[in-house]
């Protein structure tokens, strides 16, 4: 079945303690995205890729920083983690051999930071 | 400053009507429209697209409209059906941005009565 799967689904942590989303999609698409979601202001891009080693900001990258050392792996990591990154967050991808395509999203992680 | 704006958080229809949510942008530049449903606890999921070279596009029961000249477009959906309700974003994109990252709209909550 074609997915995008993130994990954990919820997570509650402290001010500072570093972690690590991780988002994987067994559809080979090179192009990989998170979001985050938060009260009235709708979906927002944090940073996204293009391809393995290929990573850029999107519009509200700080506090945040991915990797993609593998085509079908996307990580969000949170260095130290803020109460203002208390969010819901939902990692997508698409193909890039159509431009105009749909973006498959994952299932969502609630992140709690205290 | 908000590119994509849905102006209404929430809509009401009774069952079997017709629902109308509209989506606004400012953006020039986009070119290529996304409608995505999202139900709770779930990831957003794709619904329906258009292009900027078209003003009508459909798929059963949802249609959209694209006023270029107005910036605006809008997501019909008839007959409304209970599994209807769920939060429904607008997204654009500018297809030659290099970025493919989706810009949302805040989302309208549609809820379909019995």
């Amino acid at each position: 079945e074609a997915q995008v799967t993130q994990n954990p689904r919820y997570l509650i942590t402290v001010t500072g303690k570093k972690l690590t989303v991780t988002c994987s999609q067994n559809m080979n698409h090179e192009y990989m995205s998170w979001y985050r979601q938060d009260p009235g202001l709708g979906l927002r891009q944090i940073y996204y890729s293009m391809n393995v080693e290929v990573t850029d900001k999107g519009d509200v990258p700080e506090g945040y920083k991915v990797s993609r050392k593998e085509k079908r792996n996307f990580p969000l990591i949170l260095e130290s983690p803020s109460p203002n990154q208390t969010s819901l967050y939902f990692c997508a991808s698409s193909s890039r051999t159509n431009s105009y395509n749909e973006q498959f999203f994952g299932p969502g992680t609630r992140l709690t930071v205290l | 400053d908000q590119q994509v704006k849905q102006n209404s958080p929430s809509l009401s229809v009774q069952e079997g009507r017709i629902s109308i949510l509209n989506c606004d942008y400012t953006n020039s530049m986009f070119d290529y429209f996304l409608w995505y449903k999202k139900y709770p606890a779930e990831g957003p999921t794709f619904l329906i697209s258009i292009s900027s070279i078209k003003d009508k596009n459909e798929d059963g029961r949802f249609t959209v409209f694209l006023n270029k000249s107005a910036k605006h477009l809008s997501l019909h959906i008839v007959p409304s059906q209970p599994g209807d309700s769920a939060v429904y974003f607008c997204a654009a994109l500018h297809s030659g941005g290099g970025a493919d990252g989706l810009t949302f709209g805040k989302g309208t909550h549609l809820i379909i009565q019995p």
